[in-house]
């Protein structure tokens, strides 16, 4: 059974700062990993998407890395801002069409 | 692109009565759509994965009689809650995903149900 790990459960920053959130899958079959956001009550909205095939994703001040063998995936975020804060999960699907299996989650501060 | 809807955004009912979500796809087609739920400061579980035009496949220990999905088109899923009792109070929210690869998910903005 695929269980997602996210490390750790909450972080607090001060702006500026670089930052890593980490995630752990234990079944290295996916099909591709997501990493989205999630404000306080409100749905999800996604960052990046890294097919199995590859190995890191860039989008503005974040970069999606994966090591499908070694089943992990870092988030990093560049010059950190409070409006940045928000909780960020971590997903895994286990094939096209498939459901996500979700971690629970790294919640972020960042400080002003 | 790809947004996602759904509808209402909050609900409050009363123990015993249904409730209906609808989870629309706005500017895409979308075989298949997912349900999920969040408790409060936990992660989201997979209720069940609606196909248009088929049957729903439902995760182990999630009552398909209690939480019934139709997915009538490719643009529209619905879970009723059926009988709800305050147990079933959580924010519920849907996904499409696209039909092509990556076949990455979108999703909704969520409903928050809280039954009295």
């Amino acid at each position: 059974k695929q269980e997602v790990t996210q490390i750790p459960a909450a972080l607090s920053v001060p702006e500026g700062e670089n930052l890593v959130l980490n995630c752990s899958f234990t079944d290295s079959a996916i099909y591709n990993l997501q990493w989205f956001r999630q404000d306080p009550g409100k749905g999800l909205t996604s960052l990046l998407l890294i097919q199995s095939s590859q190995r890191e994703q860039t989008s503005g001040r974040l970069n999606a890395s994966l090591d499908k063998s070694s089943g992990r995936s870092t988030l990093y975020i560049a010059a950190s801002q409070p409006g940045d804060s928000a909780t960020y999960l971590c997903a895994v699907s286990r094939g096209s069409q498939g459901n996500l299996i979700f971690g629970k989650g790294t919640k972020l501060s960042v400080k002003p | 692109g790809a947004v996602v809807s759904q509808h209402p955004s909050w609900v409050i009912c009363k123990s015993g009565t249904s409730v209906k979500i609808e989870c629309r796809s706005l500017d895409f087609q979308a075989t298949t759509m997912f349900w999920y739920r969040q408790f409060p400061k936990q992660s989201l579980m997979l209720m069940a994965t609606s196909n248009e035009g088929s049957k729903a496949t439902y995760e182990q220990g999630v009552e398909k009689d209690k939480f019934l999905i139709n997915h009538a088109s490719l643009t529209l899923s619905t879970l009723t809650v059926t009988s709800a009792h305050p147990e079933d109070s959580s924010f519920y929210i849907c996904s499409a995903s696209l039909a092509a690869e990556p076949y990455e998910q979108y999703f909704g903005p969520g409903t928050r149900l809280t039954v009295t």
